[in-house]
């Protein structure tokens, strides 16, 4: 059973345009959810996260949205740059003794100049 | 600061073998985490230490997969009569404690061939 779900592997869009990286999760308990973006042949990094409690959080370019009852959330990055080419993970994380991260698939964004 | 290390980067071997995968988190860093990703996958969670306390193992697919994590810090990987469906980037990820707000940080993988 897949808990986190992103169900495009892939996103092209132009500089300067928005993008918009979906997730669907089936997991109520997840207290957190987080975004890692990762480049070829280096771990994950930490991108952006959002507790359940809120529905909204904003960094810089890069802002997460949430709608607990469609059990969704989104990352829009405004505006898109070539560096943020790289595969986008959504990440839910269960509150409790250990707060292991469930991922989805990944979403490769490609922004063309 | 230097951030989480792993070796080796790469790494084949054959069916059969036992392999170990080494992993140093960030210093004082005091919770890990392994995961795993198969081609075409998510991260998928292995095992969970924080501490002296008894790791979580739940996520560990076969009872061949077994870690440990000395003295605090560094942490190995083991896979006992590797099988080709064990290919995967193997993932370490450090937290400063393992609380709900805490930024997991990665290392950059192992890359695990079983031919």
């Amino acid at each position: 059973d897949q808990q986190v779900k992103q169900n495009s592997p892939s996103l092209s869009v132009q500089e300067g345009r928005i993008s918009i990286l979906n997730c669907d999760y089936t997991n109520s308990m997840f207290d957190y959810f987080l975004w890692y973006k990762k480049y070829p042949a280096e771990g994950p990094t930490f991108l952006i996260s959002i507790s359940s409690i809120k529905d909204k959080n904003e960094d810089g370019r890069f802002t997460v949205f949430l709608n607990k009852s469609a059990k969704h959330l989104s990352l829009h990055i405004v505006p898109s740059q070539p560096g943020d080419s790289a595969v986008y993970f959504c990440a839910g994380r269960l509150g409790g003794s250990n707060y292991k991260l469930t991922f989805g698939k990944g979403t490769l964004l490609t922004v063309n100049p | 600061g230097a951030g989480v290390s792993q070796s080796p980067s790469n790494k084949v071997t054959e069916k059969g073998k036992d392999v170990e995968l080494r992993c140093d988190p960030i210093s004082g860093h005091t919770a890990l985490y392994w995961y795993r990703q198969s081609l075409g996958q998510g991260l998928e969670f292995l095992i969970y230490f924080q501490g002296n306390s008894a790791p979580d193992k739940s996520g560990l697919p076969s009872d061949r997969f077994s870690a440990e994590r000395t003295g605090g810090s560094v942490s190995t990987l083991t896979i006992q009569r590797t099988q080709q469906e064990d290919s995967a980037v193997y993932l370490c990820a450090s937290s400063l404690l393992p609380l709900s707000t805490d930024t997991q940080y990665f290392g950059p993988g192992t890359r695990l061939t079983v031919l």
